[in-house]
């Protein structure tokens, strides 16, 4: 079956411009998180949601970050006013979390931002 | 304070060299411990949970381990291809995933 997808793949703005990251969960997955990898540092934890439940927004690092799911399926991670310390790879994961216990997440390919 | 630790940053191992990677945490209750395979340019590829302590896990030529402490990613007879990054995360008992930065293996020919 289909895995995770992210759109675009890359994505070059000019510093100050917003930016929408698209991630397409695997189908029947409930949970869905969102990553930052920079270079040379582990995974950094964004923000992650569960079915219809209020999200964790712990891990946004400010207030120019946001993110939204639809429909418990697509979801949009924006950032806002775009700095140089925002590029990184942005990844996706989904999990058939239907419990409070833990499942694997399954990656998306991630969108590569760079901020000029 | 949780946190999890991957030892070596980087490994070089000849061709059918046998060797170990750590994964090292301390966390408010473990929920899972998850090893993944990252390819450069791609993301993080699932390769096994491990969620109690004695727990193992065997897939080809990678067997992972788990104790109180740490887990082992064991790499029997590596070939080329097992070339990656091996990411370490734990999930923990407040519902937050930690991963650790990586352990970078190249296997020579």
């Amino acid at each position: 079956g289909a895995g995770v997808s992210q759109s675009p793949s890359n994505k070059v703005t000019e510093k100050g411009k917003d930016v929408e990251l698209r991630c397409d969960p695997i189908s029947g997955h409930t949970a869905l998180y969102w990553y930052r990898q920079s270079l040379g540092q582990g995974l950094e934890f964004l923000i992650y949601f569960q079915g219809n439940s209020a999200p964790d927004k712990s891990g946004l690092p400010s207030d120019r970050f946001s993110a939204e799911r639809t429909g418990g399926s697509v979801s949009t991670l924006t950032i806002q006013r775009t700095q140089q310390e925002d590029s990184a790879v942005y990844l996706c994961a989904s999990s058939p979390d239907r419990s409070r216990s833990y499942n694997e997440q399954f990656f998306g390919p991630g969108t590569r931002l760079t901020v000029l | 304070e949780d946190q999890v630790t991957q030892s070596p940053e980087a490994l070089r191992l000849q061709e059918g060299e046998s060797s170990s990677l750590n994964c090292s945490y301390t966390v408010s209750g473990l929920r899972g411990l998850f090893w993944y395979r990252q390819d450069p340019g791609k993301g993080p590829e699932f390769l096994f949970t491990l969620y109690s302590a004695g727990e193992e896990k065997e897939k080809e030529r990678l067997k992972a381990t788990l104790t109180k402490k740490e887990s082992f990613l064991h790499i029997t007879a590596p070939k080329p291809e097992d070339s990656a990054t091996y990411l370490c995360a734990v999930a923990s008992l407040g519902n937050q995933f930690y991963f650790g930065t990586g352990t970078s293996l190249t296997v020579i020919p």
